[in-house]
């Protein structure tokens, strides 16, 4: 069964340090991984998404992230914390032979002042 | 272009009621899809649909229907609601069949039964 894991329910970082939201997955054959945000009373963006090629992918807001196929891992990070960045942040993967996206339970980042 | 479109914002509704979740998009994207959101459990799928006239369920379609007539418009019906329904309903979209598209998201509806 296909599933996405992120292991922190809430990250806490102050403003101007840097960032990690964790994700691991575990899904058949080679996977398609995203990052999407939702702020409050809002529905979900898209952050960023990893098909194929260069290991680290780079998306909105200065947020990238890294996909390690060893560690079935694709770990989102952004070098400099920004309070606006506070929001929940879901992983999810698509299986390369399936048609739907399963998604993480979500990680609610605080960035503090 | 509105992308996907939601409504209602937020319903209250009594165990036993029914009622009709809309949702539309103006992109002309072949696959739409129903999720809800329940806290520390992620966005899980309701139901989905690859095209005009075909649905298929996701991993939660109990106690809920869909219908695709249009490639706009993707209905979800709750044909007797009840407490365990109260959730976030989204919406998404996206263009087709190609691996690499990314899904589009609605503002939501939060549900409340009563």
């Amino acid at each position: 069964a296909q599933s996405v894991a992120q292991p922190e329910d809430q990250v806490n970082v102050a403003e101007g340090n840097p960032l990690t939201v964790k994700c691991t997955y575990s899904v058949s054959g080679n996977p398609y991984l995203f990052w999407y945000v939702q702020y409050p009373n809002r529905g979900l963006q898209f952050l960023l998404k990893y098909i194929t090629g260069d290991n680290l992918v780079k998306g909105s807001y200065g947020f990238e992230a890294e996909f390690n196929k060893s560690q079935t891992s694709f770990h989102l990070k952004k070098p400099s914390a920004l309070v606006s960045d506070s929001a929940l942040y879901f992983c999810a993967v698509r299986p390369f032979y399936g048609q739907n996206f399963v998604f993480g339970p979500g990680t609610r980042l605080s960035v503090l002042p | 272009n509105a992308g996907v479109t939601q409504t209602p914002k937020f319903q209250v509704l009594k165990t036993g009621q029914s009622m009709t979740l809309q949702c539309a998009q103006d992109m002309n994207h072949e696959y739409m899809s129903w999720y809800r959101q329940d806290p520390g459990m992620g966005l899980r799928l309701i139901h989905y649909s690859v095209g005009a006239g075909i649905t298929d369920q996701g991993e939660v379609p109990n106690g809920y229907n869909v219908s695709r007539s249009t490639t706009e418009d993707f209905p979800l019906r709750l044909l007797s609601a009840a407490p365990s329904q109260t959730s976030v309903y989204f919406c998404a979209s996206r263009a087709g069949s190609n691996d690499q598209e990314t899904q589009y998201f609605g503002p939501g509806t939060r549900l409340l039964v009563l």
